[in-house]
């Protein structure tokens, strides 16, 4: 069965860029009309929809981290990307990815705890 | 785009049925049958539970249902048992192309 997998460093510094890549497993990232998605969660608070990519590289953002992020897709290593720019303490979660099919998120990664600091 | 409106928390008696709303507006739940629930235990990473307003994924006990009405969705958990102490979580399509979550509620079984 598909599986999704994240991850990248645990600590990024104020102003920094956060990086963080997710492999899926168990199945191609090009098959079906799957959208492929990043959502947040911190500490505590309640989940945030970051956005999502399809195979094609057709991207959707949130309106208010749209100016900060950028998700590609890598179709020849079965994995998609997330890049959020200018980082604060306001971004530390954790961040998972999901597959994003029927307007719903049905398979999610375990999640990686992104912390922002100096 | 504002995070969908949930009770902050319901409670409920072993075998008892609950009700959590979901409450946005005609851009995204009012206007489109993607709203879609999930259920997330201390820690843990949220699960699927509802998809298309009302659809159960293979796996999900029947005690959970849900609908939908105008700009509002519902969950409902019947027969409450310990096991589905947790947060629940909506969410929506919207007209802008993107998904919003709602607030979250704690569900506590008493």
């Amino acid at each position: 069965q598909v599986q999704l997998q994240e991850s990248g460093p645990g600590l990024v510094e104020p102003s920094r860029t956060l990086s963080l890549t997710c492999t899926v497993s168990g199945g191609s990232i090009s098959s079906g009309s799957y959208f492929w998605t990043w959502i947040r969660q911190p500490a505590g608070k309640g989940l945030e929809w970051i956005g999502r990519v399809n195979a094609g590289g057709s991207t959707n953002y949130n309106p208010s981290l749209k100016s900060r992020v950028t998700i590609s897709v890598d179709t020849s290593k079965n994995q998609f990307s997330l890049k959020l720019s200018s980082v604060t303490a306001a971004d530390t979660a954790v961040y998972y990815c999901a597959r994003n099919v029927n307007g719903a998120f049905d398979i999610w990664g375990q999640g990686t705890m992104v912390t922002v600091s100096s | 785009q504002s995070a969908l409106t949930q009770p902050a928390s319901v409670s409920g008696s072993p075998g008892q049925s609950i009700t959590i709303s979901c409450t946005g507006t005609s851009s995204d739940v009012g206007g489109y049958n993607f709203v879609s629930w999930y259920q997330q235990h201390p820690g843990k990473v949220p699960k699927l539970m509802i998809y298309g307003v009302s659809n159960r994924p293979s796996g999900v006990s029947n005690r959970f249902s849900a609908s939908k009405s105008g700009n509002t969705a519902s969950l409902t958990i019947s027969g409450l048992q310990a096991e589905d102490e947790a947060d629940y979580y909506c969410n929506s399509y919207t007209s802008s192309y993107t998904y919003v979550f709602g607030t979250g509620t704690k569900v506590t079984v008493l």
